[in-house]
């Protein structure tokens, strides 16, 4: 099994606050996933990232891949209560994708 | 429908009664996939379909659990003498291409909660 730890498991920030979430890993992955889910949905791609030490920016979060290819952090700059949700990150595997565990955002106005 | 769609959208069943959650991946898709998400927690992997390849089974917890996709495109998650720890949301999710293609998109349905009692 390819175990993927986030970090923090809960975090809670006032609107206009920054926050970086993390992902890490023992195992490499050719590729890792960042997803957001809502309550009462399933998860939303936000971002393929491909190579060691990547980076890719979507509007207000930044996604970095780490050189080694088993870790990840997502930044968001000047959260908002949109970005409320619960964020997964995910390595690739042969036939699936590994999940992680989950970081759950709450962003108060 | 434009998405992965679910059914039952929720379930409530007695400990030991059989149970069928039913996916319809998004038309063309060639891959379909099936995840387990605890209250909370994230995902765990169990079956994947790719065409018309053997499923990949790995991730079935017991034996109590099978599932088939008929015809490339509906697929059934059959959960037999069920467990309350068998209480979850049931996630599906369609590619259009296999999960080792590169840039493959996963699209997820908005699950299936299962409450075992």
């Amino acid at each position: 099994t390819q175990l993927l730890e986030q970090s923090p498991q809960f975090l809670s920030i006032q609107e206009g606050e920054n926050l970086t979430v993390y992902c890490n890993s023992s195992s490499v992955f050719s590729s890792l996933q960042w997803y957001r889910q809502e309550p009462g949905e399933g998860p939303v791609l936000l971002v393929t990232v491909v190579t060691g030490g990547e980076v890719k920016k979507l509007k207000r979060l930044t996604f970095q891949f780490g050189d080694a290819r088993k870790d990840s952090s997502l930044h968001i700059t000047a959260a908002q209560t949109g970005d409320t949700g619960l964020y997964l990150c995910a390595g690739a595997g042969a036939n699936n994708l590994f999940f992680g565990t989950g970081t759950r955002l709450t962003v108060i106005p | 429908g434009a998405g992965v769609s679910q059914s039952p959208s929720n379930k409530v069943t007695e400990k030991g009664k059989d149970v069928e959650l039913r996916c319809d991946p998004i038309s063309g898709h060639t891959a379909l996939y099936w995840y387990r998400q605890s209250l909370g927690q994230g995902l765990e992997f169990l079956i994947y379909f790719q065409g018309n390849s053997a499923p990949d089974k790995s991730g079935l917890p017991s034996d109590r659990f099978s599932a088939e996709r008929t015809g490339g495109s509906v697929s059934t998650l059959t959960i037999q003498r069920t467990q309350q720890e068998d209480s979850a949301v049931y996630l599906c999710a369609s590619s259009l291409v296999g999960q080792g293609a590169s840039g493959n998109t996963i699209y997820f349905g908005e699950g299936s909660w299962l409450t075992v009692v």
